[in-house]
Order: structure tokens, then C-alpha cells, then sequence
């Protein structure tokens, strides 16, 4: 496809289980970003992946969230014993490096934790 | 990371002139300024960006001070459809992390039919 693609669109999680999000970025994009958007609230930024270069994971809130990227392409969040606190929607972005690096969303993944 | 202060919301009238204005005093020299807006139940989307000349796309346009402390973006007809919240973020392109894309609380503009 041509977007930022993420799955799934929707999660709905018991507390203390685990959950994988995906993002398919754009192809040819060596930065690939996470935020997190609680309801009403500005996005968050969780994590910083740069081409080939140790990831910025300076927002990650605590150390049940992770991320990593397979091949430069393809990433996933992984949020270990889930919390209640932890619903929100799930943000992933792409942008090629460089000055005219114009980052593009995906659609986001809802997760509702119950 | 260099910070961005912007007023929390804005009104406007429809097919009005927007000037919705970001302060950025401590910017650096490698410091790009981005604006993005996010619609409401969508991810964000680039609007227009800017390292020292003002720019103009289909979009809007972006006004940058000569000493670039501030910056305006500049929507020239306001519609129904442009009520979002609006991001200026500064962007360093240079150094191992460049590229890092951080978003502050940005404005809330509200247009009025």
C-alpha cells in the first residue's frame, strides 16, 4: 500500500495480558515513529527509530512497553501486563530522512484495556 | 529538544484569514519549523514547513521572523474543515537522532460558519 499501515485497527485486552501492535511503514522510510493519544489529550511520543542506529526510546513510559524494527521496515510495540491506564490509540509514522522528511500517519490502533 | 509555545485555542470565521502564531526563542541554526495539524478522529497530517524564507503551498502559508523566534501559519480562507489542532515543532534534521518528531499541546482552532 501507499499509507502508514497499522494493525490490528482495534484491540480490546484483559488487564495483565500482553499485546502486539504493528506498523507497516512507508517503503524507503528510515524513520519510524511511535506516540500515544489518551482521549483529549496531545500525542505522546514513545519511541524513535533512525535507519540503522540504536532506537530513542526516551518516551517509553515504563519498562512493560518495547519496540522494535525487523529488516528497517516493519515494527512492532509490545505492552507487557497490560493496565487500564494504558488504553489509548496508538500512533505509527514514517518519514524518509532529510529536510523534506514529511512524516505520514498510519490510522492508529485503538486499545482498550478491560 | 528545542521548545514551541502556542496559545491553547483560536477562533476564526469562516472564510476569514487564520493567523495562528508558535514562539520558538531558544531555536537553533539546524532547527527546521513544521507544522502540522491533526483533524479530529485522524492521525496528524503535514502542513507546511520552513527553515528561514516564508514558504507557500496549496495549504497555507508560513511566515517565519527575521530573527526566527516566531513563526505564523497562515491558513488565507478559513473552512469547516480546517478546525483542528494545529502543531509547530521544531525539527533538527542534523546529528545521529535528527529527524525526531515531538509534538507539544498545539492550538485548537475553531471556525465558525
Amino acid at each position: 500500500g501507499a499509507g502508514v499501515s497499522q494493525s490490528p485497527s482495534n484491540k480490546v485486552t484483559e488487564k495483565g495480558k500482553d499485546v502486539e501492535l504493528r506498523c507497516d511503514p512507508i517503503s524507503g522510510h528510515t524513520a519510524l515513529y511511535w506516540y500515544r493519544q489518551s482521549l483529549g489529550q496531545g500525542l505522546e511520543f514513545l519511541i524513535y527509530f533512525q535507519g540503522n542506529s540504536a532506537p530513542d526510546k526516551s518516551g517509553l513510559p515504563s519498562d512493560r512497553f518495547s519496540a522494535e524494527r525487523t529488516g528497517g521496515s516493519v515494527s512492532t510495540l509490545t505492552i507487557q501486563r497490560t493496565q487500564q491506564e494504558d488504553s489509548a490509540v496508538y500512533l505509527c509514522a514514517s518519514s524518509a530522512r532529510g529536510e523534506g522528511g514529511e512524516a505520514f500517519f498510519g490510522q492508529g490502533t485503538r486499545l482498550t484495556v478491560v | 529538544d528545542a521548545k514551541t509555545t502556542q496559545p491553547n485555542s483560536m477562533e476564526s470565521n469562516e472564510e476569514e484569514p487564520v493567523h495562528l502564531p508558535c514562539n520558538h526563542s531558544t531555536i537553533s541554526g539546524t532547527d527546521y519549523i513544521h507544522w502540522y495539524r491533526q483533524l479530529p478522529s485522524q492521525g496528524p497530517e503535514y502542513v507546511i514547513h520552513g527553515l528561514t524564507s516564508n514558504v507557500n503551498n496549496r495549504m497555507a502559508s508560513l511566515a517565519i521572523a527575521e530573527d526566527r523566534k516566531s513563526s505564523t501559519l497562515i491558513l488565507h480562507r478559513a473552512t469547516l474543515r480546517d478546525a483542528a489542532v494545529y502543531y509547530c515543532i521544531l525539527r533538527d534534521y542534523s546529528g545521529e537522532y535528527g529527524n525526531k518528531l515531538v509534538f507539544g499541546a498545539g492550538t485548537i482552532l475553531r471556525v465558525k460558519s
